[in-house]
């Protein structure tokens, strides 16, 4: 089956940098990213989409200037954490999807902002 | 908010089938029924996925109504591993439920 890289998969760091999370789908071509957040024993938060080569677009909620994604090209799709702080510590996960009726995840980022 | 809804937790018995629902009243004619398993501190692993007609694979079941209002999802001898949170989903909203907690007791 199709598969997606995400890397890191644990980072730390200290709070007011900013962390970047990788996500890249290794044997097709991404059209659409998604990206999740997910807190403890809770489900996966859809944060925002993104088509390549355009903007991203963000779910209600979520700031854009804090969660910066870049889909520069249909195999790679970043999300940068500006600023981290403890409160944005929590497990990232990217979804690839190359079309209508397919999408595919992957491992997560646990993040720990100290 | 998801276009699904799932019971929150189920158990079963280790070697019976486990059959898991999820409503989507509201999935539109082109729209994909996928479902995934999250085991702790683990991405989404894919289980299978279908439009209209009735699916299986290596892995499950999937059971779509008529009116594909409705799914079902049938793990058909289930094992201690397979305890997770199940997710179905909608793939053009690509939003998560709740999901539901498969507990496989032996």
């Amino acid at each position: 089956g199709a598969v997606v890289s995400q890397h890191p998969s644990r980072v730390i760091c200290k709070s007011g940098t900013s962390v970047k999370i990788e996500c890249r789908s290794l044997d097709f071509q991404a059209t659409t990213m998604f990206w999740y957040r997910q807190f403890p024993k809770q489900s996966l938060m859809l944060m925002a989409t993104s088509n390549e080569g355009s903007k991203a677009t963000y779910e209600q909620g979520v700031e854009k200037d804090k969660f910066l994604i870049n889909h520069a090209s249909l195999t790679l799709s970043t999300l940068t954490v500006t600023s981290a702080h403890p409160e944005d510590s929590s497990f990232y996960i990217c979804s690839a999807s190359a079309g209508v009726g397919e999408a595919f995840f992957g491992q997560g980022t646990r993040l720990t902002v100290v | 908010d998801a276009k699904t809804t799932q019971p929150t937790s189920m158990d079963c018995a280790e070697g019976r089938a486990a059959n898991l629902p999820c409503n989507h009243s509201t999935i539109s004619g082109n729209e994909y029924v996928y479902w995934y398993r999250q085991i702790h501190s683990q991405g989404p692993q894919y289980i299978i996925h279908g439009l209209k007609n009735n699916e299986t694979n290596e892995m499950a079941s999937l059971i779509i109504t008529e009116d594909r209002k409705s799914s079902t999802l049938i793990l058909p001898h289930a094992t201690l591993r397979d305890t997770a949170v199940y997710y179905c989903i909608v793939v053009e909203d690509m939003r998560f439920g709740a999901g539901t907690r498969l507990t496989v007791k032996p």
